[in-house]
């Protein structure tokens, strides 16, 4: 049973656009909930997480947006660039030592 | 500083053989966890360390996947009997906390002809 769910499995976005990634959840007990970025042949580096009590959060050109009631978390990435190209990852955790992982999203930025 | 590093980059055994992959975390990182990704999906949990001992090994899928981390630092996944289906990347990560940020390593592509 896929504890996260996550969509699109892939996106192509241009230059200076938003990619706007999806991610729900079922297990109310999750408390944490980070995205992590992939290149390939490397390992997931952490990009930006966000615990339940706040609704969103925005690093940079990353925005987590939270909504609890809807057991839903988003990834935005706004003025999305080439080297933005990667895969990504949503992710949830209790008590944060058991990590469940989204299947993943292929993003394209095209120049 | 050094991140986590994972040897071998690439490992290709024969069906029912043994394999041992190894992690060295992060220095001072108390916490060790090991995942494994197959190809489009996302890392799967199989084991967590805090110190030596294993906090949770749940997500091991049998009996044939055991790891160890003895002086709290190293730590060694082993393979026995391997089957086809265990051909993945392996993904170690190493917190400085429980509950900390995780960093992963490069992963092992374990390949099982």
């Amino acid at each position: 049973q896929q504890q996260v769910k996550q969509s699109p499995q892939s996106l192509i976005v241009q230059k200076g656009g938003i990619s706007i990634i999806n991610c729900a959840y079922e297990n109310t007990a999750f408390d944490y909930f980070p995205w992590y970025q992939q290149f390939p042949g490397k390992g997931p580096a952490l990009l930006i997480a966000i615990r339940p009590d706040v609704s969103e959060k925005k690093e940079g050109r990353f925005t987590i947006s939270f909504n609890k009631s809807a057991k839903q978390f988003s990834l935005h990435i706004m003025d999305s660039q080439p080297g933005d190209s990667a895969t990504y990852f949503c992710a949830a955790s209790k008590s944060g030592n058991q990590f469940y992982f989204g299947t993943g999203t292929s993003l394209t930025v095209i120049p | 500083g050094a991140g986590v590093s994972q040897t071998p980059s690439n490992k290709v055994t024969e069906k029912g053989k043994y394999v041992e992959l190894r992690c060295d975390p992060i220095s001072g990182h108390t916490a060790l966890y090991w995942y494994r990704q197959s190809l489009g999906q996302g890392p799967e949990f199989l084991i967590y360390f805090q110190g030596t001992g294993a906090a949770d090994d749940s997500g091991l899928p049998n009996d044939r996947f055991f790891a160890v981390r003895p002086e709290g630092s190293v730590s060694t996944l082993k393979i026995q009997r391997t089957e086809r289906g265990d051909s993945a990347v392996y993904l170690c990560a190493s917190s400085l906390l429980p509950k900390g940020t995780q960093y992963f390593g490069p992963g092992t592509r374990l390949l099982v002809l």
